[in-house]
């Protein structure tokens, strides 16, 4: 069984529809993320989170909001999709920093498209 | 501002020869930088890292090197298999207070050719 899961992976809507794409994790992480991909910009960072009562913007979180439910749930919600949001979006999650490098592991992501 | 760049969109090696993937960065704070390999329609998965503290890490196949100096880093394959054919990404670890994230670079497409 994957360790870090996603769903949808695949989901079409429509501009000005709300959406959640869920995230979940069987590592035991604390720290669990969002990432949205676009060709050509790699992957961009839209909110983190370090433990379940701490939530960070990252790079482009305009337009996204996030809820960690639990330590191992975090879900990403677009409140009026736009088409500009169309991407691949990863969740991935990373164990507490203890001073040395932190892997962090990624899920298969899920393809969006807003028309 | 991108401060992790990966400068070759693509990649094309003979299989067996050296494929070197480069990276730059502008952000002379960055302490720990990793290498992440993505095969279509999976995640990133981790590949190699190192510290600001080395110039050189060293994973079988896989050899990272870095030039602070020149705030460059390079990821070396040899020798370059077919099953290597991916995406890389480089990225750079910000470290403060033990709040870690990650910058990505755009990411190099490499084809190794049978």
């Amino acid at each position: 069984d994957a360790d870090v899961t996603q769903t949808p992976r695949n989901r079409i809507t429509k501009t000005g529809k709300r959406i959640m794409l869920e995230c979940s994790q069987t590592k035991g992480h604390d720290r669990m993320y969002w990432y949205r991909q676009d060709p050509g910009l790699g992957l961009q960072l839209i909110y983190y989170s370090f433990d379940v009562k701490d939530i960070n913007k990252g790079e482009i979180s305009d337009g996204y909001s996030v809820s960690r439910q639990a330590q191992a749930k975090f879900s990403l919600s677009l409140e009026s999709a736009i088409p500009n949001q169309t991407a691949l979006y990863f969740c991935a999650t990373s164990d507490r920093a203890g001073g040395s490098i932190n892997e962090q592991f990624f899920g298969p992501g899920t393809r969006l498209t807003v028309l | 501002d991108q401060q992790v760049k990966q400068n070759s969109p693509s990649l094309s090696v003979q299989e067996g020869r050296i494929s070197i993937l480069n990276c730059d960065y502008t952000n002379s704070m960055f302490d720990y930088f990793l290498w992440y390999k993505k095969y279509p329609a999976e995640g990133p998965t981790f590949l190699i890292s190192i510290s600001s503290i080395k110039d050189k890490n060293e994973d079988g196949r896989f050899t990272v090197f870095l030039n602070k100096s020149a705030k460059h880093l390079s990821l070396h394959i040899v020798p370059s298999q077919p099953g290597d054919s991916a995406v890389y990404f480089c990225a750079a670890s910000v470290g403060t207070s033990g709040t870690y994230k990650y910058i990505f670079g755009t990411g190099t497409r490499l084809k190794v050719l049978a």
